[in-house]
């Protein structure tokens, strides 16, 4: 059964605090990585793509190291809009097909 | 600008009863899944449909039926609920083929209460 592991938290930080969330994942042949955010009692949507050479976008930061088969997010300068759920996603192939296997997700809240 | 439309938003129902859960995708995507999400569980596959005319089980299908009924539409039948079907269910769709591996686009989720 493959697996995404993630620590639940929450991450409790201050407004402008530095935060890093960790995920290890079972399949050594997954080929994709990406991480979702999930607001409260709302839908899950892509907050970025997780590339082999690592990738930033604003105030986040994604590394992958697939030797060690974990990801890896780094949130800089943490605003109050922040808080959510953050959920490691990981794509698997098999047989042609392709399905996304999701980590529990790390809560974060950020306070004022 | 739709995405994924998934109805209906909230419904209770009662053991023994049936219902079915629409998903529909605007976004020309071949591949659509059916995850029920639960607390602390995180988000698990249901169903599956790789393309038009495909349906495979994932993690968690029992007591579950689908129909890809075309390329929009992937819709979840629940036979006989139960009251461990309580959940979120959310129905999601992505573009996949050998060259692209794209981000999947959720619906905003169907609240079910079993009683």
């Amino acid at each position: 059964r493959k697996e995404v592991e993630q620590d639940p938290g929450p991450f409790n930080v201050p407004e402008g605090a530095t935060v890093a969330f960790n995920c290890t994942y079972s399949n050594s042949a997954s080929q994709s990585f990406f991480w979702y955010r999930q607001d409260c009692r709302k839908e899950p949507k892509l907050l970025m793509s997780v590339y082999s050479s690592g990738n930033e976008d604003g105030r986040f930061t994604a590394q992958l190291n697939r030797a060690s088969q974990y990801i890896s997010l780094l949130i800089r300068d943490s605003k109050l809009s922040d808080s959510a759920t953050y959920l490691c996603v990981v794509s698997d192939f098999f047989s042609g097909y392709s399905t996304l296997t999701f980590g529990k997700g790390t809560m974060l809240l950020v306070s004022p | 600008n739709a995405g994924v439309t998934q109805t209906p938003k909230f419904q209770v129902l009662k053991t023994g009863q049936s219902m079915t859960l629409q998903c529909a995708q605007d976004m020309n995507h071949n591949s659509m899944y059916w995850y029920r999400q639960d607390p602390g569980m995180g988000l698990r596959l249901i169903y599956y449909s790789a393309s038009e005319g495909t349906t495979d089980k994932g993690e968690v299908p029992n007591g579950y039926n689908v129909s890809r009924l075309n390329k929009r539409e992937f819709s979840l039948r629940l036979e006989s609920a139960a009251p461990s079907q309580t959940s979120v269910y959310f129905c999601a769709s992505r573009e996949y083929d050998s060259f692209r591996d794209t981000e999947a686009f959720f619906g905003q989720g169907t609240r079910l209460t079993v009683v």
